[in-house]
């Protein structure tokens, strides 16, 4: 049991390219979410998932997309990377029952230039 | 729409000494309130939440909470801390909802705590 996995840990872009950020969970979640972590801000919420095939916007939505195509994956696309963007991204995923209490993976640190 | 304050950005504690950790938090009614921690190059951790009930709640690794409603507090404590606790500490709000979708968490913008020997 992997709990919640990233991929990939690191990963430096330059301004303009796109790329696709990878979350898997073992434990069957129904929700789960995408945050952003930057100095002195805290965890703001990307997008979040209640359920296969559906996505919402969350605290911070622009400039990137998400998709569900898989209960047990979730992905956080940046069509076209800014500066503005470099930040630590988690995952994170819930189960119905208790769904406020999230379980996170190890983070995805994105630097753009 | 739910926030939360975590007043103290860094706090350093000797080893061996007592913890508390401030949280403030404002909603109209009664949140679920959680702390989670993250040590270095990890993902958080739930130490402990508080959804009703008893109002000082235990969780893992020593910790406990106590909620407050007449402070809108939930302030982290330990006895004795251990070297190994240093991390960065974020408590976390959630507005109670039976509607499927609103089950978002508000983050602080956490506290790094430092041990010294």
């Amino acid at each position: 049991n992997a709990g919640v996995t990233q991929t990939p840990k690191f990963r430096v872009l330059k301004t303009g390219q796109s790329m696709t950020l990878l979350c898997a969970q073992d434990m069957n979640h129904e929700y789960m979410y995408w945050y952003r972590q930057d100095p002195g801000m805290g965890l703001r919420l990307i997008h979040y998932s209640v359920g296969e095939g559906t996505t919402a916007k969350g605290e911070v939505p622009d400039g990137y997309n998400v998709s569900r195509l898989k209960k047990q994956n979730f992905l956080l696309g940046l069509e076209s990377a800014a500066p503005s963007q470099t930040s630590v991204y988690f995952c994170a995923s819930s189960y119905g029952t208790s769904r406020y209490e999230q379980y996170f993976g190890p983070g995805t640190r994105l630097t753009v230039t | 729409a739910q926030s939360v304050t975590q007043p103290d950005i860094h706090i350093t504690v000797s080893e061996g000494a007592s913890l508390e950790l401030r949280c403030n938090y404002s909603y109209g009614a009664t949140p679920y309130l959680f702390w989670y921690v993250q040590s270095p190059g990890q993902g958080l951790q739930l130490l402990l939440k508080y959804f009703s009930g008893d109002t000082l709640v235990q969780g893992i690794k020593g910790f406990e909470a106590e909620f407050k409603r007449s402070q809108s507090s939930f302030n982290l404590r330990k006895p004795s801390v251990h070297w190994s606790d240093a991390a960065e500490y974020f408590c976390a709000v959630g507005a109670p909802s039976s509607r499927f979708g609103n089950e978002k968490l508000t983050f602080g913008t956490g506290t790094r705590l430092t041990i010294i020997p």
